[in-house]
Parts: C-alpha cells; structure tokens; sequence
C-alpha cells in the first residue's frame, strides 16, 4: 500500500526557478528518501532524510522532515531543463527495510 | 559496477502463459527488492529478500506471482498464468544495508495481451 502522497501532482515551472514539492505520510517512520524517475527508466536515489534529521542538502537540492506534521519537503533550486522528471518520497515504517513508495509529482522545467 | 540489471527490458505475451522476469542486483548488496508500476496503483512493492531469503511477500498480488532468489546474484519473478492486467513496468531494486537507500534497475516493461 502507499504510505506517502506527494502534493502538487504536477508542477510546470521555468528554468531558474525554484521547484518546492511536498510529501505527506500516514505513519511514523525511521527514514525518508526522495527519487527522480525519468520517463521511461528506472528510479535515482536523490537523498535520504533520517527520523531524527530535521534538514539535509546534496548540491542543489534541499531536504526538510517535520515528524511532527509528518511531512517532508524537496526543493530543487536554480531548475534546469534536465530536472524534468518525476519525484517520489519513500518511507520505511515497522522493523523492515520495505520502503513504500507515495503517488509522485512530475516536474516539468521549461527552457 | 554495472548497477542492477533486469532481463528482459520488454516483454510481450499473451494471456495464459508463463513469463519469468530476471535480476542481477549489486554484488555485496544484501536486500533486493521487487516493484511493480502502473498509472493506476503506482509503485507497489511485491516482495523482498534479505541475504537471499524472502521477508516480506506481503505485496505478491495472487498465487500466480513466485518469486526466487537462488543465489546473491539471482533473483526471478514468474507469473503463471499471465493476466491482462499484470501488464505493468516491473522493477527489481538492491540495497546494502537497512535504511540505505535503493538502486534500481531499469525496468522490464510487461505486456499480457
């Protein structure tokens, strides 16, 4: 089953701009990743954001959990063309090592 | 390393026979990973082995679906019969260890006619 539903679903912004995408989760976690998925292929892992992190940076992008609202936000700064994908967040729950992933948002960066 | 490598990339078949979709995770992972995709459900997890041993297989749909892992460089997913309505992008998926994040394979785009 989903366990996170990422908001909006789609997002349509220009180069150089700031892409922000949300994922809302029903259960306490232990991690949360975010992946890109261009079409057709298979997913990249972006970032891993533990339960006890608040904030985490790779480059350009930017990673933020708030356990209490049980959310996490991604944001892609200075967008190019080649972000264009799909993003998904991924959280783990219980003693496993299953991550269940959310529904996505497909980002479309416009040259 | 060549990353996770799934057989075959497509597969066209039609209803009632036996398809095996194949997987090579990365050598030294511990956890490989079967997803399915579709529009409709998303990316559904199917099953999952640690060290070559099934954990969860919760996510396997139907009695149909089998999955294997022989060895820790080999793992397969067979339906038998194929529906319709399996037709899906499969992806098997490895990890090196809990809470590590997954590298996926590319995908076997699955069509039951």
């Amino acid at each position: 089953s989903q366990q996170g539903e990422e908001d909006p679903q789609a997002l349509s912004i220009q180069e150089g701009e700031n892409a922000t995408m949300n994922c809302s989760y029903k259960t306490s976690i232990n991690n949360l990743q975010w992946y890109r998925q261009n079409s057709g292929r298979g997913l990249v892992h972006l970032i891993l954001i533990r339960s006890n992190e608040r904030e985490k940076h790779s480059g350009r992008l930017r990673v933020t959990l708030d356990t209490s609202k049980k959310s996490s936000s991604l944001l892609i700064t200075a967008s190019r063309a080649a972000d264009t994908a799909s993003y998904f967040c991924a959280t783990d729950v219980g003693t496993g090592n299953q991550f269940y992933f959310g529904t996505g948002t497909s980002l479309t960066v416009i040259p | 390393d060549a990353g996770v490598i799934q057989s075959p990339r497509h597969e066209v078949t039609e209803m009632g026979q036996e398809v095996t979709l194949r997987c090579k995770p990365i050598s030294g992972h511990d956890y490989l990973f079967w997803y399915r995709q579709t529009m409709m459900r998303g990316l559904e997890l199917l099953i999952y082995f640690n060290n070559n041993v099934p954990i969860d297989d919760s996510g396997m749909p139907e009695d149909r679906f089998s999955a294997k892992m022989p060895n820790a460089s080999f793992s397969t997913l067979k339906i038998q019969p194929s529906e319709p309505r399996d037709s899906a992008v499969y992806f098997c998926a490895s990890s090196s260890y809990r809470g590590s994040g997954y590298t996926f394979g590319s995908g076997t785009r699955l069509t039951v006619v």
